[in-house]
């Protein structure tokens, strides 16, 4: 089975402060993705890579950068945390296939919360 | 950008009953996906229709997707109480090429014993 774990569960830090959220696959998918979940929002894309040392914009990609130096690792970075960056953070990968959309593996996500 | 749209927002029923979810999307796919999120956990894949597919089942689910409409809905058959979470429909929503879904917003499925 596929297995995506993130680093941390909980997380508490304070406004301007430098947040890393770590995600790591096991069955060697070239897609990764990064969303924040927010109540009445659902799912909302910040990044995702194809590749190593590729990455593409999501959808709310401001405040946020990540990294991507490993293939199984996939990192968020939130360079000065801000309050309305408190969030669940989920990471996610799939396999890249050439025809179609594959199915995507979560991690069970990350509540951060930032004071 | 929201391509999915579900409705309800919220279901409660009780074990046993049949839950219906419905999801309506905006531009053309080549296939749609059904996950599930327990409280405060990560998704999981439950079902992926194509877009030339009318209908698939798994187990005690039953998809059906109509193009020309544009929606899809969920059947869950005889409902548990383990079946509560919230499940979210997701769509490829016509890709650049780089495999992303798009997810809708989610229904809240409370299923009481």
């Amino acid at each position: 089975d596929v297995k995506v774990t993130q680093s941390s569960r909980y997380l508490v830090k304070r406004t301007g402060e430098k947040v890393f959220l770590e995600c790591v696959q096991d069955m060697d998918h070239e897609n990764m993705f990064w969303y924040r979940q927010d109540p009445g929002l659902g799912l909302r894309l910040i990044y995702f890579s194809y590749d190593v040392k590729m990455k593409e914009k999501g959808d709310i990609p401001e405040g946020y950068s990540v990294s991507r130096e490993k293939k199984e690792r996939f990192s968020l970075i939130l360079e000065s945390a801000s309050t309305n960056q408190t969030s669940m953070y989920l990471c996610a990968s799939s396999l890249r296939d050439r025809g179609d959309t594959d199915t995507q593996y979560f991690g069970p996500g990350t509540r951060l919360t930032v004071l | 950008s929201q391509q999915g749209e579900e409705d309800p927002q919220a279901l409660s029923i009780q074990e046993g009953e049949n839950a219906t979810m419905n999801c309506s999307y905006k531009t053309s796919i080549n296939n749609l996906q059904w996950y599930r999120q327990n409280s405060g956990r990560g998704l999981v894949h439950l079902i992926l229709i194509r877009s030339n597919e009318r209908e698939k089942h798994s187990g005690r689910l039953r998809v059906t997707l109509d193009t020309s409409k544009k929606s899809s809905s969920l059947l869950i058959t005889a409902s548990r109480a383990a079946d509560t979470a919230s499940y979210f429909c997701a769509t490829d929503a016509g890709n650049t090429g780089f495999q992303k879904l798009v997810f809708g917003t989610g229904t809240r499925l409370l299923v009481s014993p």
